[in-house]
């Protein structure tokens, strides 16, 4: 079935070790999203790209980097884990984003502990 | 992106009908109403969105007033297995669309036995 694949599901890293998240899809879709959701929180949009064109949030801290080697895959990098950076980040990816029904299927996430 | 309203947490006895709703009073004849759902521990999952009409698909219904201030999402037989959180979410169509959801806070539907 085509999907939206995160590894590893739960990842525990100390203070400062940078660490990265991964996500791949099979479904081809030209869009990918990174999700930051804090316990009890809704999810927050961090970035996503549209192919390879990156786009950031406004509010998203210069601690969270990404990167989208190809179609299938796509990275988070958070550089210098703090303890606020304990969270579910979850990856969603879209067929496109421009205009409407394109609905974003969400990966089942990757639960960061930060020791 | 208009704002959305949504009751904190509702109950539904299993079998019957649960029915959710959403104030969107702000919403922008260009912005389209989407329903999302996240059972506890896994990703969000999409259920149906609408711009104007009334739609329905294999999950839900999905009822927009006609001044489109409000919709409710209709799930019309809950299970236990619909017991989530429920995000009501208004984004805007067409060219300018960033693909963004921004979501609240949502229904935490509880369906009982």
């Amino acid at each position: 079935d085509a999907m939206v694949i995160q590894n590893p599901r739960y990842q525990v890293t100390q203070f400062g070790k940078p660490v990265t998240l991964s996500c791949s899809q099979t479904l081809n879709h030209n869009v990918m999203y990174w999700y930051q959701q804090k316990s009890s929180q809704a999810p927050k949009l961090l970035f996503h790209y549209y192919d390879k064109d990156f786009n950031n949030e406004a509010d998203t801290p210069d601690n969270f980097q990404s990167r989208r080697p190809n179609t299938s895959f796509c990275f988070l990098d958070i550089r210098s884990p703090g303890l606020g950076d304990a969270a579910m980040y979850l990856c969603a990816t879209s067929r496109d984003h421009r205009g409407s029904g394109y609905e974003q299927f969400f990966g089942p996430g990757t639960r960061l502990t930060v020791l | 992106d208009a704002k959305t309203t949504q009751p904190t947490s509702m109950d539904c006895a299993e079998g019957r009908a649960a029915n959710l709703p959403c104030n969107h009073s702000t919403i922008s004849g260009n912005e389209y109403v989407y329903w999302y759902r996240q059972i506890h521990s896994q990703g969000p999952q999409y259920i149906i969105h609408g711009l104007k009409n009334n739609e329905t698909n294999e999950m839900a219904s999905l009822i927009i007033t006609e001044d489109r201030k409000s919709s409710t999402l209709i799930l019309p037989h809950a299970t236990l297995r619909d017991t989530a959180v429920y995000y009501c979410i208004v984004r805007v169509g067409g060219s300018s669309n960033t693909g963004k959801l921004i979501f609240g806070q949502g229904t935490t539907l509880q369906v009982k036995p």
